[in-house]
């Protein structure tokens, strides 16, 4: 059964700092890892999808890894700004069946102190 | 603890054919429950959500409807598919007063209409 944990549970940075929210997976047979964003009253919104062919995927500030083999994606913001704060949620997505379809982790709750 | 459960978890239907999803949760009573899809090269989308047994509220106009027959059961229907209706479709619920509280997600449906 896949399970996905996400580390950590909440962050707190000052503006400006890099920062990397980490996901793991204990399935490496997943179809794509995806990361979306939770914003308050505004449900989900999609930021990256990265195949399970593919490596990394990049939009903007953000650049999401994957490594299959250790089970594992990171989510790195660069620059990060007081809108970057909201929760962070990592998905890996099974081949169905009793696998499941989409398995979601906890999330990261990210706050950006200006 | 709480449970989330969607069925089916994958189906194919032709077009022009009825279409019942349904999502039920266990642990929990008087949820929010939402209604995602995430369509190809699209992102996820809130399609409804609900605060209460027959409260119903949409946030795209499209050929899908929802009901709330009971507090912890939400499904998702329509009288006819269309092509574009393929997808993946995510519930999802949330406790509290306001649609700020975290949402946690089912596995998801995949529907692919031919």
């Amino acid at each position: 059964k896949q399970e996905v944990t996400q580390i950590p549970a909440a962050l707190s940075v000052p503006e400006g700092e890099n920062l990397v929210l980490n996901c793991s997976f204990t399935d490496s047979a997943i179809y794509n890892l995806q990361w979306f964003r939770q914003d308050p009253g505004k449900g989900l919104t999609s930021l990256l999808l990265i195949q399970s062919s593919q490596r990394e995927q990049t939009s903007g500030r953000l650049n999401a890894s994957l490594d299959k083999s250790s089970g594992r994606s990171t989510l790195y913001i660069a620059a990060s700004q007081p809108g970057d704060s909201a929760t962070y949620l990592c998905a890996a997505m099974g081949y169905g069946g009793s696998q499941g379809n989409l398995i979601f982790g906890k999330g990261t709750k990210l706050s950006v102190k200006p | 603890s709480q449970t989330i459960h969607q069925w089916p978890a994958t189906l194919v239907q032709p077009v022009g054919s009825p279409l019942s999803l349904e999502c039920t949760v266990e642990g929990t009573s008087n949820p929010n429950l939402y209604w995602y899809r995430q369509a190809a090269g699209r992102g996820l989308q809130l399609l409804f959500y609900s605060v209460g047994i027959g409260q119903i509220s949409s946030e795209v106009p499209q050929n899908l409807s929802a009901s709330r027959p009971q507090d912890r059961q939400f499904i998702l229907s329509s009288k006819k598919l269309l092509l574009s209706d393929s997808g993946f479709y995510l519930c999802a619920w949330s406790e509290g007063q306001g649609l700020e509280e975290t949402q946690y997600f089912g596995p998801g449906t995949r529907l692919l209409v031919l």
